[in-house]
């Protein structure tokens, strides 16, 4: 596997479950972020984290739960979600957060679907 | 604070025709600015990046983009669009926010070829 992987790539589930979005990077990269992409929305920045530290939380609802054990793998942890959280969530990943050169890498997504 | 604008959200353009998308940024010291690609239901790839030097910058597929301090602009151009290039396309300034930094996207302008 190369870049940025992504797991699963569709999910759908009801507002009573609890499910999780996995991120793999093999780039060696030492940051990682969590966008939502909705439908006619700008990307949103949800989470990033920077050597495992997590540096920034954009006032996301405490439904979304991140976790990061190490710097290649990225989890986004879904309890009682709403419909309107249905989105695109992209993984990235860049070097570090020290350098605004550090360009960010994508994984394929996860296309979220709450019922 | 920082910011990127892309005024257009649809572009239409026949196949073979050239293709200019705006971005305008505002951002106070010297931008770092990307510009991405998005295939449907996919990730985000990097077409170019600009942080110093040459301002017209050659990026992959076949794009360019100039940046004009003065315009605090950094429009994407191709002198011959191909149906294979409709996507969302993003541009992005890297921005520093306290010690760290982080890419600021713009909302996106999707674009259409016609056969």
């Amino acid at each position: 596997e190369t870049g940025v992987t992504q797991t699963p790539r569709h999910l759908v589930m009801g507002m009573t479950n609890k499910k999780s979005l996995k991120c793999e990077q093999h780039l060696g990269h030492n940051a990682m972020y969590w966008y939502k992409q909705s439908a006619k929305k700008p990307l949103e920045l949800m989470f990033v984290y920077n050597f495992k530290e997590q540096t920034e939380n954009n006032s996301v609802p405490s439904r979304f739960s991140p976790e990061c054990p190490n710097s290649s793998h990225l989890f986004l942890h879904l309890h009682t979600l709403q419909p309107e959280d249905s989105a695109l969530y992209l993984c990235a990943s860049s070097q570090d957060l020290f350098s605004g050169r550090n360009e960010q890498f994508f994984g394929p997504g996860t296309r979220l679907t709450v019922l | 604070a920082q910011s990127v604008t892309q005024p257009d959200i649809h572009i239409t353009v026949s196949e073979g025709a050239s293709l200019e998308l705006r971005c305008n940024y505002s951002y106070g010291a010297t931008p770092y600015l990307f510009w991405y690609v998005q295939s449907p239901g996919q990730g985000l790839q990097l077409l170019l990046k600009y942080f110093s030097g040459d301002t017209l910058v050659q990026g992959i597929k076949g794009f360019e983009a100039e940046f004009k301090r003065s315009q605090s602009s950094f429009n994407l151009r191709k002198p011959s669009v191909h149906w294979s290039d409709a996507a969302e396309y993003f541009c992005a300034v890297g921005s520093r926010m306290d010690s760290s930094y982080k890419l600021i996207f713009g909302s996106g302008t999707r674009l259409l070829v016609r056969p």
